[in-house]
């Protein structure tokens, strides 16, 4: 089992605002880490497998780093829109199979 | 392409009552996983296939949940005897294949409530 905390754990933003978050998680036995956004009512969707520490991957006005020696990863958004509004999860893999998800960090984009 | 499927959405059960949770895979995708999702928490693991082989199902809160993938496409999640504390929002995903850094794809998920 992995310890994962993401933060903060809900936050408001003003349309047109940058945001970010932050997820932290144990740096041994790393293997890959998962970001995914999670709208209410349908399925959690992927936005990013991370993998080299180091790694910077950008979908968008989305973007992510991860820091695999120190163990957290961040997520960016830039310029928010209402539609941006979703709960944010990070999920690291210790091995090759399954996810150990954090929390969640709960985005409402005021419009 | 058609994505990961779940049913039902929501089902409701009275605590004693046995349920019975579907999700259908992305075709082709050997490895499907079950997670469970508690009010507040995030998704935790319950158990992992590949095809048809359950191997490893170490996230099974008690004996009274089961799953099964009989032909290495379709899963079943059963629940049996359910209690209130079994309430909570259960995902399924697929992946293309075992071991791969490549993303697993989630279902919407099914909401079980037990009253």
């Amino acid at each position: 089992i992995l310890n994962v905390e993401q933060s903060p754990q809900s936050l408001h933003v003003q349309e047109g605002d940058s945001t970010n978050f932050t997820c932290s998680f144990p740096s041994s036995n790393f293997y890959a880490l998962h970001w995914y956004r999670w709208e209410t009512a349908k399925s959690p969707e992927a936005l990013f497998v991370m993998t080299l520490n180091g790694d910077e991957k950008k979908k968008g006005r989305i973007s992510a780093t991860l820091n695999t020696k120190e163990g957290y990863s961040y997520l960016y958004i830039k310029g928010s829109q209402p539609e941006d509004s979703a709960t944010y999860l990070c999920a690291p893999r210790a091995g090759a199979n399954n996810l150990f998800f954090g929390t969640g960090t709960r985005l409402t984009v005021i419009p | 392409g058609a994505g990961v499927s779940q049913s039902p959405r929501y089902k409701v059960a009275k605590r004693g009552q046995d349920v019975a949770l579907r999700c259908d895979p992305i075709s082709g995708h050997v490895s499907l996983f079950w997670y469970q999702q508690a009010l507040g928490q995030g998704p935790e693991f319950l158990t992992y296939f590949q095809n048809e082989a359950q191997l490893d199902k170490s996230g099974l809160p008690s004996d009274r949940f089961f799953a099964e993938r009989p032909e290495g496409s379709v899963s079943t999640l059963k629940i049996q005897r359910t209690q209130q504390e079994d309430s909570a929002v259960y995902l399924c995903a697929s992946s293309l294949r075992q071991g791969d850094r490549n993303e697993q794809f989630f279902g919407p998920g099914t909401r079980l409530t037990v009253l």
